[in-house]
């Protein structure tokens, strides 16, 4: 059974720095990652979607990779500001590209202090 | 693009009541899923469709709860008799085939007391 886990569950920064977040995952059947953010009492906005042939993806500040082989993915965020606080999600695709499930690990919640 | 719309966005209903949750896909997605988000146990998938059909349905808690998807535009899930343990977010999300990624409603926040 797929189980996703992110690390750390909680993490604090200052304004300005440079952060990382971590997603493993159990199988490596896993199709493509995607990571969320998620603001309290929101919904689920899509990040970043790496897909089975791809290594990372970038979209601004944001940086992701993921390497099926050890399992990992990483969420990188640069010069980091307090918009950036939320809850971040990282879920794994099982299945073929024809509609299989998103796995989600529990989360990281990021505080950005000014 | 409207997004993936979901009614009610909140529901307080009473234990034993029945709760009928609305879900309109995406045009064009042909895979639907049902996840619940509790506190305690995070994001759940419930059960997801593709082009209508039920492809999974092993996540459905009990016999009260059922999904339905008579066509490609809409989908239901619905609570029969409800429960305070069915508290939580319902969210319904969509995707295209090939590879791409899912998008999410906004929820549905229930209550029960």
């Amino acid at each position: 059974k797929q189980e996703v886990t992110q690390i750390p569950a909680a993490l604090s920064v200052p304004e300005g720095e440079n952060l990382v977040l971590n997603c493993s995952f159990t199988d490596s059947a896993i199709y493509n990652l995607q990571w969320f953010r998620q603001d309290p009492g929101k919904g689920l906005t899509s990040l970043l979607l790496i897909q089975s042939s791809q290594r990372e993806q970038t979209s601004g500040r944001l940086n992701a990779s993921l390497d099926k082989s050890s399992g990992r993915s990483t969420l990188y965020i640069a010069a980091s500001q307090p918009g950036d606080s939320a809850t971040y999600l990282c879920a794994g695709i099982e299945g073929d590209n024809q509609g299989g499930k998103l796995i989600f690990g529990q989360g990281t919640e990021l505080s950005v202090k000014p | 693009d409207a997004g993936v719309i979901q009614s009610p966005r909140h529901e307080v209903t009473e234990m034993g009541q029945e709760v009928t949750l609305r879900c309109k896909p995406i045009s064009g997605h042909n895979s639907l899923f049902w996840y619940r988000q509790t506190m305690m146990r995070g994001l759940e998938l419930l059960i997801y469709f593709n082009n209508n059909v039920p492809i999974d349905d092993s996540g459905m808690p009990e016999d009260r709860f059922s999904a339905k998807m008579p066509n490609a535009s809409f989908s239901t899930l619905k609570i029969q008799p409800s429960e305070p343990r069915d508290s939580a977010v319902y969210f319904c999300a969509s995707r295209r085939p090939q590879g791409y990624g899912y998008t999410f409603g906004s929820g549905t926040r229930l209550t029960v007391v």
